[in-house]
């Protein structure tokens, strides 16, 4: 099925690790967004990417890393995790906006 | 004490009634909004979106209303069922380019059967 795939579903981590969450999207969109989501409270941008090869901060990019590896692929790095940290993550990308984003279904990711 | 943020607007109606959740959006010059729902433990889903040239729109079930003199949306659905069980997100976006959209709280819906 066409859409945005995340992985992974659900991560632990401790305090001080790193990892990377995957995004990818068969859908042939040119830009990309990572978003967080805290309990009761809507998204907010991480970061995004417009096209291939750019990058942009969002809202919040602090302690986040993001990588746009190819036209598909979008991944999002802690390098050093932190309790703060411990959200739902989404991918989403669009082709344009008057179609509004696709969403992947998230990763829950619990920093200890 | 309470963190700002936890508790969800909320909006309870019995099945087969209508619907009406109200948002406030913070930039004049926003020119495009959306309606998504989420379903517990999944993604946004893309409901109905309406243009700043537009205070108007049907799709299936579901009407948005725009007023740009008070900055703020609104989202219909008639005739609601036990499906319509959501957190329910209005966006606003900006501009060309990577157009980026800024997210409202949410607001919890609840069908009463």
């Amino acid at each position: 099925n066409a859409g945005v795939t995340q992985t992974p579903k659900f991560q632990v981590l401790k305090t001080g690790q790193s990892m990377t969450l995957q995004c990818a999207q068969d859908m042939n969109h040119n830009s990309m967004y990572w978003y967080r989501q805290d309990p009761g409270m809507g998204l907010r941008l991480i970061y995004y990417s417009a096209s291939e090869g750019t990058t942009d901060k969002g809202e919040v990019p602090n302690g986040y890393n993001v990588s746009r590896l190819n036209k598909r692929e979008f991944s999002l790095r802690l390098e050093s995790a932190a309790p703060s940290q411990t959200s739902v993550y989404f991918c989403a990308s669009i082709r344009t906006l008057n179609y509004g984003y696709t969403f992947g279904s998230g990763t829950r990711l619990t920093v200890v | 004490g309470e963190s700002v943020g936890l508790h969800l607007p909320t909006l309870s109606v019995q099945e087969g009634d209508n619907s009406i959740i109200n948002c406030a959006y913070s930039n004049s010059a926003s020119d495009y909004f959306i309606w998504y729902k989420q379903e517990s433990g999944k993604g946004p889903q893309f409901i109905i979106d309406i243009r700043s040239n537009m205070d108007k729109r049907q799709g299936q079930r579901v009407t948005v209303l725009l007023n740009k003199t008070v900055k703020h949306l609104s989202l219909q659905i008639a005739a609601t069922q036990p499906g319509d069980s959501a957190v329910y997100f209005c966006a606003e976006g900006l501009g060309q380019g990577a157009q980026k959209l800024v997210f409202g709280q949410g607001t919890r819906l609840t069908i009463n059967p």
